[in-house]
């Protein structure tokens, strides 16, 4: 069984301000971890993935991610805020690499402010 | 990316009625297709597996009687819910894998708001 938890419904930051979004996860197999980010009224889009290999992963928009096998955490960051970033973000974990069958955390809205 | 159409994007309807929802890869052919549902507040939860030519597998606690899948082609999944209720308001979307790529990605369709009245 897999389980994710994303901390905070809600963040917001100030333009070129850091952005640190939580996620933790549990897993009864090694796990395959996914973000995926969504704009309003458009469909999931990945950000970035964890299936093996280097454990801090470099996604598109400047983002990346570090799984950490000893916290099971897999904690979106982005060293400066733009205005285009603000979305909802959802981490999920999945027991392969293609990203099927996902379990989704539940979601965080990210708020940038100028 | 690839591309996945979801259709329609909102709808309201009353109680008892039927609701369809397409989802459509637009790009690429699609065996496999996945329907998920999310309540306000919560995750996306899997709903099924919708594999082309073939009977939906569903998830433990979903009634296959009441979300009606239907994968006629490679292109098309339908979700039907039928007689729906209040309950059934929340936010479903669908996901497409491409035929062609064995550990690709699944690309999302926008989703759609159901609220029944």
């Amino acid at each position: 069984a897999q389980s994710v938890t994303q901390l905070g419904s809600h963040v917001s930051v100030s333009e070129g301000a850091l952005v640190l979004l939580r996620c933790n996860y549990s897993s009864s197999v090694p796990p395959y971890l996914f973000w995926y980010v969504q704009y309003p009224n458009q469909g999931l889009q990945l950000l970035l993935k964890y299936t093996t290999g280097a454990t801090l992963v470099k996604g598109i928009n400047g983002f990346e991610a570090e799984f950490k096998k000893s916290e099971t955490s897999f904690h979106l960051t982005k060293p400066s805020a733009h205005m285009s970033d603000a979305a909802e973000y959802f981490c999920a974990v999945s027991a392969n690499n293609a990203g099927n069958m996902l379990t989704f955390g539940g979601g965080t809205r990210l708020m940038v402010k100028p | 990316g690839a591309v996945v159409s979801q259709h329609p994007s909102r709808v309201i309807c009353k109680s008892g009625t039927s609701v369809k929802i397409e989802c459509r890869s637009l790009d690429f052919q699609a065996t496999t297709m996945f329907w998920y549902r999310q309540f306000p507040k919560q995750s996306l939860m899997l709903m099924a597996t919708s594999n082309e030519g073939s009977k939906a597998t569903y998830e433990q606690g979903v009634e296959k009687d009441k979300f009606l899948i239907n994968h006629a082609s490679l292109t098309l999944s339908t979700l039907t819910v039928t007689s729906a209720h209040p309950e059934d308001s929340s936010f479903y979307i669908c996901s497409a894998r491409d035929r062609q790529g064995s550990g690709t990605e699944a690309f999302f369709g926008q989703g759609t708001r159901l609220t029944v009245v």
